[in-house]
């Protein structure tokens, strides 16, 4: 079975500054993995999402993410936030054999002027 | 691409009343989810359709949930004898077939209990 670890519930960040959210995962199994964002009010939407190859993705918006497996950590990162980043973001793990996505419990990014 | 569709919006009921949420997939959507959040939570998966065939239903589902997916198209998700603790917003989403396929979320139905 898989399972998401989202290490930090909020992260507070003035506008311009970098951030980076923190994911680890647990698979016995080869993964598929996936970062969703949920604006105020909206319904979930993918960010990026990490299949093969390359260990550096990148996503919609100027957002980033490194799937390190050593680690299992596939971090979430952006070099200079807005205010409309404000919102709620949440790591997720499919095995690549299933069908079930598995979520973390979400960060929030609260980006301040 | 309309997108995934849930009604209602919002749901208000009293303890012991059933209630019944429906879900439309993107049209060419072959898997169908249901996904509970509570606050301050990620969705919880509940269960999963492929076509009209239901796969997989969490085993933190009691015998009080149904969900059907009939002819492989919308698909409901029913509660009865509903509890306090069933408060939540619950989420359809709808992909492609692959487990590499993004998910597909509608805006969710909020559920609340009295």
């Amino acid at each position: 079975a898989q399972s998401v670890t989202q290490l930090d519930s909020q992260v507070p960040v003035f506008e311009e500054a970098p951030v980076e959210l923190r994911c680890n995962y647990s698979s016995s199994v080869s993964v598929y993995l996936f970062w969703y964002v949920q604006y105020p009010n909206q319904g979930l939407q993918l960010l990026l999402k990490y299949l093969s190859g390359s260990t550096l993705v990148k996503g919609i918006n100027g957002f980033e993410a490194e799937f390190n497996k050593s680690q299992t950590s596939f971090h979430l990162r952006k070099p200079s936030v807005h205010i409309s980043d404000t919102a709620e973001y949440f790591c997720a793990v499919s095995d690549t054999g299933g069908f079930k996505t598995i979520f973390g419990a979400g960060t929030r990014l609260f980006v301040k002027a | 691409d309309t997108g995934v569709s849930q009604n209602p919006r919002h749901k208000i009921t009293k303890r012991g009343q059933n209630v019944t949420f429906r879900c439309d997939p993107i049209s060419e959507h072959n898997r169908l989810y249901w996904y509970r959040q509570t606050l301050g939570q990620g969705p919880e998966f509940l269960t999963y359709f492929q076509n009209e065939a239901q796969l997989e239903k969490s085993r933190l589902l009691s015998d009080r949930f149904s969900a059907e997916r009939p002819k492989g198209s919308f698909s409901t998700l029913e509660i009865q004898r509903t509890e306090q603790g069933d408060s939540a917003m619950y989420l359809c989403a709808s992909s492609l077939d692959g487990a590499y396929e993004k998910l597909f979320f509608g805006s969710g139905t909020q559920l609340s209990v009295l």
